[in-house]
């Protein structure tokens, strides 16, 4: 069963605009952490957002928001005044369990939404 | 500037062959991460190293070999087994506890 789940392949906003990307997990696991990567046409991947399972408040960097909604298994990002460049791969991720036994601990990766964001 | 470096940026490999990914990290960070990504793919783990002389399997390991000799350097030796090597490499590294992994700018492998 796919533990990341992102069901928008492709979208596309406004320049300007707020818009939301996606992303369901399944864990049974009660310690867990999700990632928000944004992966540009060159290729890199780059760090946007973490949210942790026992934070009590939803994270935000500076345009970046995590609508975590945890009863629903759901951790989706918001971009608000979108950017010409945040035309990119979005990708959400997570990584079970807690503490230094897992200064290994494994990300497991959704299939990533496209992201356009028209002038 | 303190970041991970990927080289080359683009490879090419004969059938047959052997070729190996740099990956060079001077974040001084211990764990390092090798993934694969295909084209309308995630990425898939193929080995990762949490301490120098120390690396374990990931989900796709088979045709692939690593080596961690050092703290800054975990490369990638993509062997004559791995039988559809054309994708795109990733290396990553993180710093202890919570931290995100951070990645290098990635290496596009394809064969002639």
């Amino acid at each position: 069963a796919q533990k990341i789940t992102q069901t928008q392949p492709g979208m596309f906003v406004q320049e300007k605009e707020a818009v939301t990307l996606d992303c369901t997990y399944d864990t049974s696991d009660p310690s867990y952490g999700l990632f928000w990567y944004k992966q540009p046409s060159s290729g890199e991947m780059i760090f946007l957002i973490y949210q942790g399972s026992y934070d009590q408040q939803n994270a935000t960097e500076g345009r970046y928001s995590l609508n975590f909604q945890k009863a629903r298994k759901s951790a989706n990002l918001v971009i608000s005044a979108s950017q010409l460049g945040d035309s990119a791969m979005y990708f959400c991720a997570m990584r079970e369990g807690r503490g230094n036994a897992g200064n290994n601990r494994k990300l497991i990766w959704g299939l990533g939404t496209s992201l356009a964001v028209n002038p | 500037d303190g970041g991970i470096t990927q080289s080359p940026k683009y490879l090419f490999r004969k059938e047959g062959q052997n070729v190996t990914l740099s990956c060079e990290q001077n974040l001084n960070h211990d764990a390092m991460y090798w993934y694969r990504q295909d084209p309308g793919q995630g990425l898939r783990l193929i080995y990762y190293s949490q301490i120098v002389n120390d690396f374990q399997k990931g989900d796709i390991a088979e045709g692939y070999s690593v080596s961690r000799e050092k703290k800054e350097s975990f490369p990638l030796t993509v062997t004559s087994a791995q039988k559809n090597p054309t994708a795109f490499y990733l290396c990553a590294s993180r710093a202890p506890g919570g931290q995100p992994q951070h990645f290098g700018d990635g290496t596009r492998l394809s064969i002639l």
